[in-house]
């Protein structure tokens, strides 16, 4: 099976400017997950989608972030306007399930690198 | 969330034996215990999970302590592809994850 795809793999852009992360999960997986890790910080949780509606968006930094998954599919994360903290890499991961007690198995994607100047 | 400690680092030869150590002393009884390991510019990659049995896969097993306040991730016979940052992970059935430092782990070949 396909793995997790996210898309660009990287993305030089100036402060102010807009940018648009593409993820495709698994197919058939209803949970899709967006983390990230900004420089020299441990990888932090921003949101989590059940088919096309937002779970926990708990994670989310400020409304410069906007996540979306129309129709339950693929899902992208808009960065507007990107500040210079936002650099990082942007992980997307998807489940089939939550699993029972925790049990639940994450497939991450490779991630996108941002870089905002 | 359940809080973890790992060692900064290991180092391993290759072909030995690997013990990742990880302590969560304040684990709730219903946590599973997960593992995953991120290889250098990839993403976190699924290793193992568990919840009071040690469990045992193609990839490595997973012993946990009869109290559940550690448990220790094993790697039968390292190669140099699993040098990685290695993320010991309490799950809390409808929580999401936190990555915490994790234990970057280097082989020698």
């Amino acid at each position: 099976e396909a793995g997790v795809t996210q898309f660009p793999s990287h993305s030089v852009i100036e402060k102010g400017q807009t940018v648009t992360l593409r993820c495709d999960p698994i197919s058939g997986h209803d949970n899709l997950y967006w983390y990230r890790r900004v420089m020299g910080k441990e990888i932090k949780f921003l949101l989590h989608f059940v088919k096309e509606s937002k779970q926990d968006e708990s994670g989310m930094p400020n409304n410069r972030f906007l996540a979306e998954r129309t129709g339950g599919t693929y899902s992208t994360l808009k960065v507007q306007p990107a500040e210079l903290e936002d650099s990082g890499v942007y992980f997307c991961a998807s489940s089939r399930d939550r699993g029972l007690g925790g049990a639940n198995v994450l497939t991450f994607g490779a991630g996108s690198r941002l870089t905002v100047l | 969330d359940a809080k973890t400690t790992q060692p900064n680092s290991m180092e391993s030869n290759e072909e030995e034996p690997v013990h990742l150590p990880c302590n969560h002393s304040t684990i709730s009884g219903t946590d599973y215990i997960h593992w995953y390991r991120q290889l250098p510019s990839q993403g976190p990659e699924y290793v193992i999970h568990g919840l009071t049995s040690n469990v045992n896969n193609r990839m490595a097993s997973l012993a946990i302590a009869e109290d559940r306040k550690s448990s220790t991730l094993i790697l039968h016979r390292a190669t140099l592809r699993d040098a990685a940052v290695y993320y010991c992970i309490p799950a809390l059935y409808g929580q999401n994850f936190v990555f915490g430092p994790g234990t970057r782990l280097s082989v020698l070949p």
